[in-house]
């Protein structure tokens, strides 16, 4: 089954409104990798996560990776209408790069 | 990081038909992959594309349906044979330094089974 799982699945915000998203791992991971597909477009990679406890921040993107390695999370503050898309968390499992199920921000302005 | 570019961007086939996709990167890469993405659906590995030998397929994907050639460290195509409206999905090829490392994506083919 899928080893990499990501809560919400969806998520309506007002345009303002803080977002966060989160990504567990049945396995610890080596790394976290983070990517925002906006609708109709492809996966652009935003960031990676290495080390236990980590955190980095992009502008209004903050990006946490668990002191276990076995989970991490990306919060948004203050959404805007430009956020709008599915951010997809991705980990090493097996011998693969394996996606989670993402999730889908939608903004009203 | 590469630029990648993919052709058709679009397509719709008829059941039974092959559809063969590009995919060019502007740099030699080491790693090149192949990924599925149904409709409203996360991403599935299909194959990496070995440079010179046969590619190496993830489970439930096979080189029958699925083959994929990789010529040079530049270019791939993957081929989607015997179409089915099952097969309609979001076809993209990656690069990446390592099949764990991060993935630069193309921007995607297409494709819809009638």
């Amino acid at each position: 089954g899928q080893q990499v799982m990501q809560i919400p699945q969806y998520q309506h915000v007002q345009e303002g409104e803080d977002f966060t998203t989160y990504c567990n791992s049945s396995t610890t991971l080596s790394n976290i990798q983070w990517y925002k597909q906006r609708p109709g477009g492809h996966p652009v990679f935003l960031i990676q996560l290495v080390k236990s406890g980590e955190v980095k921040k992009q502008k209004r993107l903050t990006f946490q990776f668990g002191e276990a390695k076995k989970n991490s999370s990306l919060h948004i503050t203050a959404t805007q209408t430009t956020d709008v898309g599915t951010y997809f968390c991705a980990g090493p499992v097996g011998n693969m790069l394996t996606f989670g199920g993402g999730t889908r921000l939608m903004v009203k302005p | 990081s590469a630029v990648i570019s993919q052709k058709p961007s679009r397509d719709i086939c008829q059941r039974g038909t092959s559809l063969t996709i590009q995919c060019q990167v502007d740099s030699q890469v080491t790693m090149m992959f192949w990924y599925r993405q149904q409709p409203g659906q996360s991403l599935t590995l299909i194959a990496t594309a070995n440079q010179g030998s046969e590619a190496t397929y993830e489970s439930g994907f096979v080189i029958d349906k699925f083959p994929i050639s990789r010529p040079n460290l530049t270019f791939s195509t993957l081929t989607v044979s015997n179409m089915s409206p099952e097969d309609s999905s979001i076809y993209l090829c990656s690069v990446g330094t390592g099949r764990w490392e991060t993935q630069y994506f193309g921007p995607g083919t297409r494709l819809l089974v009638l």
